[in-house]
């Protein structure tokens, strides 16, 4: 089955803790990005990647790193340095060189404890 | 940058009434409209899409309908069911940004049966 798969669907992290969120997709998609979605807010850009070993920022980026080692790999982490944490992580990936379908994952639930 | 706003955020309908919802876009460039559905505690699923060359798409019970002038369109819902109860996202991208998505704040959708 083609898709894009996130993994832990959830995730505890300590104050002061790195974690990193993982996101596969065997879609042949050049392009991924990471939302963050918060309670009663869309989802927010974060990063995104249009092609192996180039990344871009999104409209908050502070606190979050990314790599684009492979294509269909994009992981996420969040740094020590991200203030406010918990939140609900998607992952999406699409074509890059025309307006198509984004696909999204099933999203990580990140909770600081 | 992008804005997209939308409206109501709850909405309650009877089952088999319809249901609208509004959006507005603030860049003109934008030409990719897609509106995505959204079960709790999952990602985002593509429901139906418009882009800027078309005023209206119909996909059984659910329609899209863009005007470029006013820069709003909408989603339409007929005869709603018990399962169309989730929440949903309208969005805005523009060609040159591949599928940078700019997202509404969302609006859950309730159908009492």
């Amino acid at each position: 089955d083609g898709g894009i798969t996130q993994s832990p669907k959830y995730l505890f992290r300590k104050e002061g803790q790195n974690v990193t969120l993982s996101c596969e997709q065997n879609l042949n998609h050049d392009a991924m990005y990471w939302y963050r979605q918060d309670p009663g807010q869309g989802l927010r850009l974060i990063y995104y990647s249009q092609i192996v070993n180039d990344f871009q920022k999104g409209d908050i980026a502070e606190g979050y790193s990314v790599s684009r080692e492979k294509k269909e790999s994009f992981p996420l982490t969040v740094t020590s340095a991200q203030k406010n944490p918990t939140a609900f992580y998607l992952c999406a990936s699409s074509s890059w060189d025309k307006n198509t379908e984004a696909f999204f994952g099933q999203g990580t639930r990140l909770t600081v404890v | 940058g992008e804005n997209v706003e939308q409206h109501p955020s709850t909405l309650s309908v009877q089952e088999g009434d319809s249901a609208v919802i509004k959006c507005t876009y603030s860049d003109s460039a934008s030409n990719y409209f897609p509106w995505y559905k959204q079960e709790l505690g999952k990602g985002p699923q593509l429901i139906i899409d418009i882009r800027s060359n078309v005023g209206e798409k119909k996909d059984q019970r659910i329609a899209v309908t863009l005007n470029k002038t006013a820069k709003h369109f909408s989603l339409h819902i007929t005869e709603t069911q018990p399962e169309d109860s989730a929440v949903y996202f309208c969005a805005a991208s523009k060609r040159e940004y591949g599928n940078k998505l700019v997202f509404g704040a969302g609006t859950i959708l309730r159908v009492k049966s």
